[in-house]
């Protein structure tokens, strides 16, 4: 089956622009999450949906940090205005069965900001 | 919420020997505790994973416990080899199916 996919790749943006991820997962699973990983850090949870409804997003800089998963299936993460410290890479994973079931990963957007 | 914590952070063992790695978890009601492998540059892949409602599970040369009580689990690697070399993360899904990681653990297996 085919796997999580994400663009771009790697992003170079200055700090106070906008920047948007994407996301496509794997067909049939209804649960997506957003991380952020941080470089020598475990992956926060940014966000996580159950179809198209948020389950959680406690951490998600609402402020600045904007999330939607349209149709209940391709998600957009968008920063905006970006500040330094968003420099991460930005994983998208899925699951079958939000949490009982493994969740795969993409390949990830690594995001740096200057 | 759940929270995660994982030790060692860094761990050298030489080729053959055993590598252990603990996570504690904060949510009572956690019931799925995934260990994914991460090897520099790439994409977090699930090694093994293990419910509440079983012990200890165990493939081939790698295996995960569970205490419930204690709210601790570990991964134990035997007869390490150079491949191993990875950082690895543990999780639990608490409160609401949320997957959280913890911190990692950069194991380097030495020749």
């Amino acid at each position: 089956e085919a796997g999580v996919a994400q663009s771009p790749r790697y992003k170079i943006i200055e700090k106070r622009q906008s920047v948007a991820f994407w996301c496509n997962p794997i067909s049939g699973h209804a649960t997506l999450y957003w991380y952020q990983q941080i470089l020598g850090q475990g992956p926060k949870l940014l966000i996580q949906f159950q179809n198209n409804g948020v389950v959680d997003d406690s951490q998600l800089p609402k402020d600045r940090f904007s999330a939607e998963r349209l149709k209940g299936v391709d998600s957009t993460l968008k920063i905006q205005p970006a500040k330094l410290e968003d420099s991460a890479v930005y994983l998208c994973a899925s699951s079958l069965i939000a949490g009982d079931t493994e969740a795969f990963f993409g390949q990830g957007t690594r995001l740096t900001v200057v | 919420g759940e929270n995660v914590e994982q030790h060692p952070s860094t761990l050298s063992v030489q080729e053959g020997d055993s590598a252990v790695i603990k996570c504690t978890y904060s949510d009572s009601a956690s019931n799925y505790f995934p260990w994914y492998k991460q090897e520099l540059g790439k994409r977090p892949q699930l090694i093994i994973d293990i419910r509440s409602n079983v012990g200890e599970k165990k493939d081939q040369r790698i295996a995960v416990t569970l205490n419930k009580t204690a709210k601790h689990f570990s991964l134990h690697i035997t007869e390490t080899q150079p491949e191993d070399s990875a950082v690895y993360f543990c999780a639990a899904v608490g409160g609401f199916q949320k997957l959280v990681f913890g911190t990692g653990t950069r194991l380097l297996v030495s020749p």
